[in-house]
């Protein structure tokens, strides 16, 4: 179906860490796949976007993976740092205008 | 500029209120959504409009009505809610998904925390 499996669903590393977030999907069709970041009192905020002909993107500390065959895409944080503190959420979708959203990850970055 | 408003920011209503929710977007986006997110848990599509027509209702119970007055605006109308519609209600705007050359990505506004009483 369109489900989206994320892991894990809290995350705690020390500031200057790497955190890794991992989402799981099952629609073949799938083939857009954002991650949003969320602090408290906000909106969901696109971090970084990949499209299904795209195996890697990278922007700056923030990087995502994609493979298709396994059906799974990540995002890496590298260098973490307090601000990075929020929720993230990874997403997918296949035609038309539905997204569907994982579960969340809490992400806590300590000094 | 990427960026979606919300009003109003906060609400706090009866049972028996009719209120709305308002968005807006200025850039240039022929799709507009509306989501409902709990605490701790992703956001939940309900409505899609495309070119201000409705296009998506993921069973969204009547007390709950969208209106898209133009592509700039999104409204929700609430009317006789219940307790458990407490929640963030999130909007979003995007290109028209599947048009050459245009981007896809959904852009969301800061969302209006409802507590229905």
């Amino acid at each position: 179906g369109e489900n989206v499996e994320q892991h894990p669903s809290t995350l705690s590393v020390q500031e200057g860490d790497s955190a890794v977030i991992k989402c799981t999907y099952s629609d073949s069709a799938s083939n857009y796949f954002p991650w949003y970041k969320q602090e408290l009192g906000k909106g969901p905020q696109l971090i970084i976007d990949i499209r299904s002909n795209v195996g890697e993107k990278k922007d700056q500390r923030i990087a995502v993976t994609l493979n298709k065959t396994a059906k799974h895409f990540s995002l890496h944080i590298t260098e973490t740092q307090p601000e990075d503190s929020a929720v993230y959420f990874c997403a997918r979708k296949g035609g038309g205008n539905k997204l569907t959203f994982g579960t969340g990850t809490q992400l806590k970055v300590e000094l | 500029d990427t960026e979606v408003t919300q009003t109003p920011k906060h609400l706090v209503m009866g049972m028996t209120n009719k209120k709305s929710l308002k968005c807006e977007q200025h850039m240039g986006h022929r799709a507009m959504y509306w989501y409902k997110q709990k605490a701790k848990k992703p956001p939940e599509l309900m409505f899609v409009y495309s070119y201000e027509k409705l296009s998506i209702n993921e069973s969204v119970p009547s007390r709950f009505s969208p209106e898209c007055p133009n592509s700039s605006l999104l409204n929700l109308h609430l009317h006789a809610l219940q307790p458990e519609d407490s929640a963030l209600y999130l909007c979003a705007s995007s290109q028209i998904p599947g048009l050459a050359g245009f981007q896809e990505t959904q852009y969301f506004g800061p969302g209006t925390r409802l507590l229905v009483l």
